[in-house]
């Protein structure tokens, strides 16, 4: 199974100020149709989990623009340009290119 | 509005059997893959398993395969899955889920709480 690794695992920020999560994958997530299936999921505290990137760097519907995701090869970034109080909860990265799909540890995001 | 809602959860002892239902409305069902994701208490995510659109094609995650059943029922919106042999690490919250690898399309449901004791 593909490993995601995560870190840090716990990331205090102050509001207004920029965050960044790091995910590294035990092997490439390149697709046979060329595509790397690899996901930023946030879920906020008693919520369910709502994806908020796929395929590397596309923000789903109603995300807001200061979540933007990078990344290639085996590395990924989830970065927030300004951290707001809603943002706090717990930060998976997960990839859905080869079965099973995994996730990352988790990062919970708490404000300083 | 796309609602999910997962219905079916409760205590069991371990051995036992419990069969979720997930409800789906707010699109056309049979146009997606279903999923299952769960979650232990104070943990992560695990992604169960998926169905097709035309319940042709199902996969399931090692620990659960040959105990877990998942399937659907498009003419009533419905999709399931059918946990056999329950084991006290089957203890979770297990959400069902509709979602694309290819474009913005990813809902999830309220979850159904799972306990598995004696």
């Amino acid at each position: 199974d593909v490993v995601m690794t995560q870190s840090p695992l716990s990331l205090p920020v102050t509001l207004g100020q920029p965050a960044s999560i790091s995910c590294r994958s035990s092997q490439t997530l390149v697709d046979s149709d060329g595509n790397i299936y690899f996901n930023w999921f946030q879920q906020r505290p008693g919520q369910s989990p709502r994806r908020l990137i796929y395929k590397i760097s596309n923000r789903d519907s109603g995300v807001p623009d200061r979540f933007s995701g990078s990344g290639s090869g085996t590395d990924f970034t989830l970065e927030i340009s300004r951290v707001e109080a809603e943002d706090v909860g717990v930060y998976y990265c997960m990839q859905g290119t080869l079965w099973p799909w995994t996730f990352g540890q988790g990062t919970k995001v708490e404000i300083k | 509005e796309v609602q999910l809602v997962e219905s079916g959860g409760g205590l069991v002892q371990p051995g036992g059997s419990l069969r979720l239902s997930c409800a789906a409305s707010g699109f056309t069902f049979s146009s997606y893959w279903m999923c299952w994701v769960r979650q232990a208490p104070g943990k992560g995510l695990e992604w169960l398993g998926n169905i097709r659109q035309d319940g042709s094609e199902v996969q399931y995650l090692d620990p659960v395969k040959g105990r877990f059943t998942i399937s659907r029922d498009n003419a009533r919106n419905l999709v399931y899955l059918q946990m056999n042999s329950l084991r006290v690490e089957d203890t979770a919250v297990y959400y069902c889920v509709t979602t694309s690898r290819d474009r913005s399309w990813d809902f999830w449901g309220q979850g159904a709480l799972v306990t598995v004791s004696s």
